[in-house]
C-alpha cells in the first residue's frame, strides 16, 4: 500500500505557464482533497470530490482547476501560473472520518 | 463560518517538561475535531478524533480532550522525538470539510 502519493515533488514555474500535479491514492477511498499550506495562514482547501466524477469548491477555489476522472486519482490544474500560487500543495484522501495525507508538492512561480 | 484557533503559536520544552496545547473553535454543529503531528518537509499525520465534550484519548505521551469550546493536546514527559507542528482541525456535521487552524510549532530540547 503506497497511501497517497503526488507528483512531482518539487516545481518552478514562470508566471503564465500551466501544469498539473497529479495525486493518487491505492485505500479505494471516495474523498478526495487539495489544499495548499502557506506560513502562517494553515491548510486551506483549494477544492475538493466526494467521488469519481464529482468536485466541488473549497475556500480558495480561484485560478485552480480539478479533475476526477478515475476513483484513484485526483488532478489539480494551473492555467496561468502566478507568483501568489507559490506555496505547497497537500492532497488527501478520506476513510471514515480520518484524512490521509500526501507528501506535498512545493511550487515556486517566478 | 467555522473557525479554529491554537496557542501558543510555539512551545519550547525541555524534556520530560509536561505541557498542553490549546485548540479553541466555533463550529456549527461539531462532527469532529481532530488532531494532526506535521513533520518538516511531510504532509499532516492523524492523530485522533473526537466526536462529543468529554471525550479523550491517548496515543504514548499524548492525550487529547474536548469541551464544547476547545479541545487540548497534553504531553507528558515529551521526548525531542515529539518535536513537530500540531495541527487542530474541526469539521461541521452539514459538510464533509476541515478547518485547520494554523497550527503549534513544538520543540523539545533534549
Amino acid at each position: 500500500n503506497a497511501g497517497v502519493t503526488q507528483t512531482p515533488k518539487f516545481r518552478v514555474l514562470k508566471t503564465g505557464q500551466s501544469m498539473t500535479l497529479l495525486c493518487a491514492q491505492d485505500m479505494n477511498h471516495e474523498y478526495m482533497y487539495w489544499y495548499r499550506q502557506d506560513p502562517g495562514m494553515g491548510l486551506r482547501l483549494i477544492h475538493y470530490s466526494v467521488g469519481e466524477g464529482t468536485t466541488a469548491k473549497g475556500e480558495v477555489p480561484d485560478g485552480y482547476n480539478v479533475s476526477r476522472l478515475k476513483k484513484q486519482n485526483f488532478l489539480l490544474g494551473l492555467e496561468s501560473a502566478a507568483p501568489s500560487q507559490t506555496s505547497v500543495y497537500f492532497c488527501a484522501s478520506r476513510y471514515q472520518n480520518e484524512q490521509y495525507f500526501g507528501p506535498g508538492t512545493r511550487l515556486t512561480v517566478t | 463560518e467555522d473557525q479554529v484557533t491554537q496557542s501558543p503559536e510555539a512551545l519550547r520544552l525541555q524534556e520530560g517538561e509536561s505541557s498542553s496545547l490549546n485548540c479553541s473553535y466555533t463550529v456549527s454543529g461539531l462532527r469532529g475535531l481532530f488532531w494532526y503531528r506535521q513533520d518538516p518537509g511531510k504532509g499532516p499525520e492523524f492523530l485522533f478524533t473526537l466526536y462529543s465534550a468529554g471525550e479523550e484519548k491517548e496515543k504514548e505521551r499524548l492525550k487529547a480532550t474536548l469541551t464544547k469550546k476547545e479541545s487540548f493536546l497534553h504531553i507528558t514527559a515529551p521526548k525531542p522525538e515529539d518535536s513537530a507542528t500540531y495541527l487542530c482541525a474541526v469539521q461541521a456535521r452539514a459538510n464533509s470539510k476541515l478547518t485547520f487552524g494554523k497550527g503549534i510549532t513544538l520543540s523539545v530540547r533534549p
